[in-house]
């Protein structure tokens, strides 16, 4: 089986930085992605890491670390419009191809 | 861009009924799923397709089957449907490999009195 564990909720001030973690247990391994859901619309996809290390895009960034099944989503300057709530996501191999595995997501509130 | 698109953004049903949910997705993906999504229990696999006529079981597969007759259409089955199936169910679709992520369709909000 798997389990993957994040933060339920989280709250930052606007203009911070705020670091969403995410742990990993599994078996046949291939990936990890993170999504973004505003509440009553669909997830977005925002990052995704198959090696090791840090992969940046504007103010988000995702890093990796297989070896401890590990992972976090950075935020930088935030934003009220950052307010939504952050999943993370571990593709797996399966006998007929990949299949994704979500965590329950960490809800982030950014105040004033 | 890749469009999802689902049959229905609000469904009503009652104990017992078949129910169909469509999924059509229109960028010649390989792959696509079936997920529900329930506060506090997250986005839950229900099952998924590789390829036309091809499935493979998620992690909560009972009370459901599916469908996959032409690789642009996934279809969720509710044989008979309950009220511990009402929830929000997403589809999304990908290239082979999850390569550039799975894309979600707008939900179906399901409602089974």
């Amino acid at each position: 089986g798997q389990n993957i564990d994040q933060p339920t909720e989280m709250t930052a001030t606007e203009g911070a930085i705020v670091q969403i973690n995410c742990t990993y247990q599994t078996s046949g391994f291939n990936g990890l992605f993170w999504y973004q859901q505003h509440a009553g619309e669909a997830p977005t996809f925002l990052s995704y890491n198959v090696l090791d290390g840090l992969e940046e895009k504007g103010r988000f960034s995702s890093f990796l670390s297989r070896s401890k099944g590990y992972s976090y989503l950075l935020l930088k300057e935030l934003q009220m419009k950052d307010s939504a709530s952050y999943l993370c996501a571990v593709s797996l191999i399966t006998g007929g191809g990949n299949k994704l595995t979500f965590g329950t997501g960490t809800q982030l509130k950014v105040e004033l | 861009d890749v469009k999802v698109t689902q049959s229905s953004r609000y469904l009503v049903k009652r104990t017992g009924e078949k129910v169909f949910l469509e999924c059509v997705q229109d960028m010649d993906h390989e792959n696509m799923f079936w997920y529900r999504q329930d506060p506090g229990l997250g986005l839950r696999l229900i099952y998924f397709s590789y390829d036309v006529k091809m499935k493979e079981k998620g992690d909560i597969p009972e009370g459901y089957s599916v469908s996959r007759e032409k690789k642009e259409r996934f279809s969720l089955i509710l044989e008979s449907a309950s009220t511990n199936q009402t929830s929000m169910y997403l589809c999304a679709s990908s290239l082979i490999g999850l390569a550039g992520g799975v894309n979600f369709g707008p939900g179906t909000r399901l409602l089974v009195l």
